[in-house]
């Protein structure tokens, strides 16, 4: 079992929509990242949080320390959004990464 | 201002080589993190020097292997190349330790073991 769970796996949304992407984790962190992946390889740093909620644009992160778990959500989806979106905990104690195996999202016009 | 640079971005190695790697962070950054990133397992974390220090290391041999310099550039060798080596290698700089901090990525070295 990975450390770091994504869901979905997949998920295609037509523009304007709605759409939340899942990270729980098992073990203690004291930061998760989102990650940004678009095709050809590069990665944008979205969010690092490690409590609460935060905001960039059209897209929202929240973390629930208790619950281990985080969401990212992306209001008024654009084609552009179409990328795979990584989340990756930190621990503390080892510091070491740990990270869940991605969301390909497809945005269609 | 410069984004984080690594070079070369593709290299193809035949088994047994060894390869090293460099990452020039953005000025001012003090910490460089290293991640292999395969099809299969996915991205995964190498090792993070910090001040010229590696901080931690991720769960791989001890044919890999990095170091710091005083400017903060870094570089990661690879001995005895195996076919499981193909990766693309990606650096990340931030200003503090890398688990606390906003990463900044390299675009990517694509390594090819034949």
């Amino acid at each position: 079992k990975n450390e770091v769970e994504q869901s979905p796996q997949n998920l295609t949304a037509q523009e304007g929509e709605f759409i939340t992407i899942n990270c729980s984790y098992s073990v203690g962190i004291s930061a998760l990242h989102w990650l940004q992946q678009h095709p050809g390889g590069g990665i944008v740093s979205l969010f690092m949080l490690s409590s609460g909620k935060k905001k960039h644009g059209r897209l929202i992160a929240t973390i629930n320390i208790q619950e281990k778990h985080s969401s990212l959500h992306i209001t008024a989806s654009h084609p552009r959004d179409s990328a795979v979106y990584i989340c990756a905990g930190y621990q503390n104690t080892g510091n070491q990464f740990y990270f869940g195996t991605g969301t390909s999202l497809t945005v269609i016009p | 201002k410069a984004g984080v640079t690594q070079t070369p971005r593709y290299l193809i190695k035949t088994r047994g080589q060894q390869v090293t790697l460099s990452c020039s962070p953005i000025s001012g950054h003090r910490s460089v993190s290293w991640y292999q990133q395969t099809p299969g397992q996915g991205l995964q974390f190498l090792f993070e020097y910090f001040s010229e220090t590696q901080r931690n290391k991720g769960n791989f041999p001890g044919r890999f292997s990095g170091r710091q310099f005083s400017n903060s550039r870094s570089e990661m060798n690879v001995s005895t190349l195996e076919l499981g080596d193909s990766a693309l290698y990606l650096c990340a700089s931030s200003f503090g330790t890398s688990g606390a901090n906003v990463l900044t990525f390299g675009a990517g070295s694509r390594l090819t073991v034949l």
